[in-house]
C-alpha cells in the first residue's frame, strides 16, 4: 500500500525567509503533484513533476522531484503572507485505465508579517 | 470555460434524513471521482467512475452511492448521513490513462453539515 508522508505538518514562518517541505512515499511512482488549499475552499494545482529529477518554479515556490529517492520538495523563497494555505503533496498510483491519488497529510504554513 | 461545477455549495441535513450531491462536467472527460476531506485532514477517495465502471475503494462505507448517468454528471448519495459524514465533499475529473493525460481537475467542493 503506498504510504506518502509530508513533514512538517505545521509551518510557521516570517516574512522574507526561506523553508522547505518534504514529501516521502513508500512505493515507486512516477507522478507527483503538489496542490494549494485555501481555507474552505477546493484544491488548486500547483505542480505536476513528471520524472526523475524534474524541477518546477512558480513565482516563490519551487519543487522539485527525486523518484530514485522517492522525495519531493516543495521550496520556499522570500515568503510573503499570502503564500499562507495548506499545501498537498499526492502521488499517482496507477488503477487500470485511470489513476488513483494518494495524499500527504498537508502542510499547514502560516506566513508572519 | 470548460470546468467541473459542484451543487450546492453548501448543504444542510438531519441526521439519517438521505441527501444528494450533484457534480457535472463540461470536460468531456472519460473518469469521475469523489473525494471525501474532513476537517484538517487530507482527502479521501471514495470512489470513481471510469465511464460506466464503477470503483468502490475497499474502506469505502456502504452509506455511500454513487450514480453517473450520463458522461457529463455524477451524484453522490449518502443514505443515511451520521454526524461523522460531516465533510468537504470534492469531486475531480481526468481524461483516463488511455487518452494521455491523467491530470485531475477539481470542482469548488461541497461542503455538507450534518445536524
Amino acid at each position: 500500500e503506498l504510504k506518502v508522508e509530508q513533514n512538517p505538518l505545521f509551518l510557521s514562518m516570517q516574512e522574507g525567509k526561506n523553508y522547505t517541505i518534504y514529501c516521502n512515499y513508500s512505493t515507486t511512482s512516477d507522478r507527483l503533484y503538489w496542490y494549494r488549499q485555501d481555507p474552505g475552499k477546493s484544491l488548486e494545482s500547483l505542480f505536476v513533476l513528471l520524472s526523475n529529477g524534474a524541477v518546477k518554479q512558480e513565482g516563490r515556490l519551487m519543487a522539485s522531484l527525486d523518484t530514485k529517492a522517492r522525495l519531493s520538495t516543495l521550496h520556499i523563497t522570500a515568503a510573503v503572507h499570502d503564500l499562507s494555505a495548506t499545501y498537498f503533496c499526492a502521488v499517482d498510483m496507477r488503477r487500470g485505465g485511470s489513476e488513483k491519488l494518494v495524499f500527504g497529510k498537508g502542510t499547514k504554513l502560516t506566513v508572519n508579517p | 470555460d470548460a470546468m467541473v461545477i459542484q451543487n450546492p455549495r453548501y448543504q444542510v441535513t438531519q441526521f439519517g434524513k438521505p441527501v444528494t450531491l450533484s457534480c457535472s462536467q463540461t470536460l468531456n472527460h472519460n473518469v469521475m471521482y469523489w473525494y471525501q476531506q474532513k476537517s484538517s485532514q487530507a482527502p479521501k477517495l471514495l470512489f470513481h467512475y471510469y465511464d460506466k465502471d464503477f470503483n468502490n475503494e475497499a474502506d469505502t462505507p456502504d452509506n455511500f452511492q454513487s450514480r453517473r448517468p450520463n458522461t457529463s454528471f455524477c451524484f453522490l448519495d449518502i443514505r443515511s448521513p451520521g454526524l461523522g459524514d460531516a465533510a468537504m465533499y470534492l469531486c475531480a475529473t481526468s481524461r483516463g490513462l488511455a487518452r494521455g493525460s491523467r491530470e485531475q481537475f477539481f470542482g469548488p467542493g461541497t461542503r455538507l453539515t450534518v445536524l
